[in-house]
């Protein structure tokens, strides 16, 4: 099976712009999640989706939003950009089975903010 | 809340030696814990989750819910497990939640 893609893999903004990066589940998953990763404050969960609801979000403000579609993919959105947003951002998927819920990651989408 | 320490930024041993990664976590109900490892230009993997009590790569891991800590431990380095390595933990179990909160990491270095 092909593993999660990301795209881009690399991005270059400036502040006050906004983001979108895009997320290809393992084909069967259901559930996708969505980190930060940055050398301060290393791995942070920001939110999961499972059947194109948003179950669970973490510490970060309301410019972080997201959603899934019915094939499972998932986007997630950076609006206003601040400097600060310059991370790796990192998607992962699941079965979403009780017994099979490893979360497999995705390669990462680089964004820097200019 | 949940929290995750990973006390050592490096840890470097040599080839042969034995290794042991430390993981402590904070958590009031009944904690998934894994360890993930990131090898130099390679996405972030699955090492091993202590539900599955398995060894992978001669890696081992036991929950200590006493002194909640997960530690990883190997008998025997090989050059080829220098890499970054993050314990988590998840409280799907109480919460159905699966946001996985990370350790800082440590990397290990295996020198020849």
């Amino acid at each position: 099976k092909a593993g999660v893609t990301q795209t881009p893999r690399y991005l270059i903004k400036t502040r006050g712009q906004q983001v979108t990066l895009s997320c290809s589940p393992i084909s069967g998953h259901r559930s996708v999640s969505w980190y930060q990763q940055t050398p301060g404050q290393g791995l942070q969960f920001l939110f999961e989706y499972f059947s194109e609801t948003q179950r669970n979000k973490g510490n970060f403000p309301g410019r972080f939003s997201g959603r899934q579609f019915s094939n499972s993919r998932s986007e997630m959105n950076v609006s206003t950009l601040e400097l600060g947003d310059s991370a790796l951002y990192l998607c992962a998927s699941s079965l979403a089975d009780i017994r099979r819920d490893t979360q497999y990651f995705g390669p990462g989408t680089r964004l820097t903010v200019l | 809340a949940q929290r995750v320490t990973q006390p050592e930024k490096l840890l470097s041993v040599f080839k042969g030696a034995p290794v042991e990664l430390k993981c402590n976590y904070s958590y009031s109900g009944s904690p998934e814990l894994f360890w993930y490892v990131q090898y130099s230009r390679q996405r972030l993997q699955l090492l091993l989750r202590h539900i599955s009590r398995e060894s992978i790569k001669g890696f081992t891991a036991d929950l200590n819910k006493g002194e909640t800590s997960f530690h990883l431990k190997k008998p025997f380095a090989q050059e080829e497990d220098s890499a970054m390595y993050y314990c988590a933990l998840s409280g799907r179990r109480d919460t159905g939640r699966r946001a996985l909160t990370f350790g800082s990491g440590t990397r290990l270095q295996v020198q020849p």
